[in-house]
């Protein structure tokens, strides 16, 4: 079984830049996560959807940040413009219908700096 | 506790020895507590998904408990080996399964 796919894997831009990440989740995984960590700290939530429906983006700072999930299966997160704070790892995360008991399985995560 | 906390940030130890870590969580509207293992260049890979005080669970030489009424749980590894080595996240869901809060992480080395 293919697991969660992230590209890029490392993304290098300037200040005021744009920035896409795409996510494939795992087939049949309907509940998708995207999580930003930053140096030192643990991943923190951004947005989760259920099947096409964004559910929880309290976390999502939608002034700048932006995510789509179409026909609820790939997943874009982007950033417009980036800042020199937006350097993290962004991680994709899937799982089936979430209740809480249900693990969640990670991409290997976007490296992005931002210069 | 507000926060999900994990102590400590990190830990070196000799393979062979046992070790253990903590997370602490809020343990008002507690749900679930779910354990990830994180090697370097690799996906955060589940451990263990905890619901019930007092409940136990083991893989191999990795086990972990669950205190929900104090808000705590510890992960042990039992004869530490150089692949144990990675950063062991944990995540607390509490409010039904809204929220869900990963703690910062414990950074395990082991040397061989």
């Amino acid at each position: 079984e293919a697991g969660v796919v992230q590209s890029p894997r490392y993304k290098i831009i300037e200040k005021k830049q744009p920035v896409a990440f795409w996510c494939n989740p795992i087939s049949g995984h309907n509940t998708l996560y995207w999580y930003r960590q930053n140096l030192g700290q643990g991943p923190e939530l951004l947005i989760r959807y259920e099947n096409e429906e964004a559910v929880d983006d309290s976390q999502l700072p939608k002034d700048r940040f932006s995510a789509e999930r179409l026909k609820g299966v790939d997943s874009t997160l982007k950033i417009q413009p980036a800042e020199l704070g937006d350097s993290a790892v962004y991680l994709c995360a899937s799982s089936l219908p979430t209740s809480g008991m249900e693990t969640q399985y990670f991409g290997p995560g976007t490296r992005l700096l931002v210069l | 506790i507000l926060n999900v906390e994990q102590s400590p940030q990190s830990l070196h130890v000799q393979e062979g020895d046992s070790t253990n870590f903590t997370c602490s969580f809020p343990s008002s509207n507690f749900y679930a507590l779910h354990w990830y293992r994180w090697e370097t260049a690799k996906s955060p890979e589940a451990l263990f998904v905890m619901t019930l005080n007092g409940d136990e669970k083991k893989k191999g030489r990795i086990s972990a408990t669950l205190n929900t009424k104090e808000g705590y749980s510890y992960l042990y590894i039992k004869g530490s080996q150089p692949e144990d080595s990675a950063t062991y996240l944990c995540a607390s869901y509490s409010g039904g399964y809204q929220k869900v809060t990963f703690g910062t992480g414990t950074k395990l080395q082991v040397i061989p």
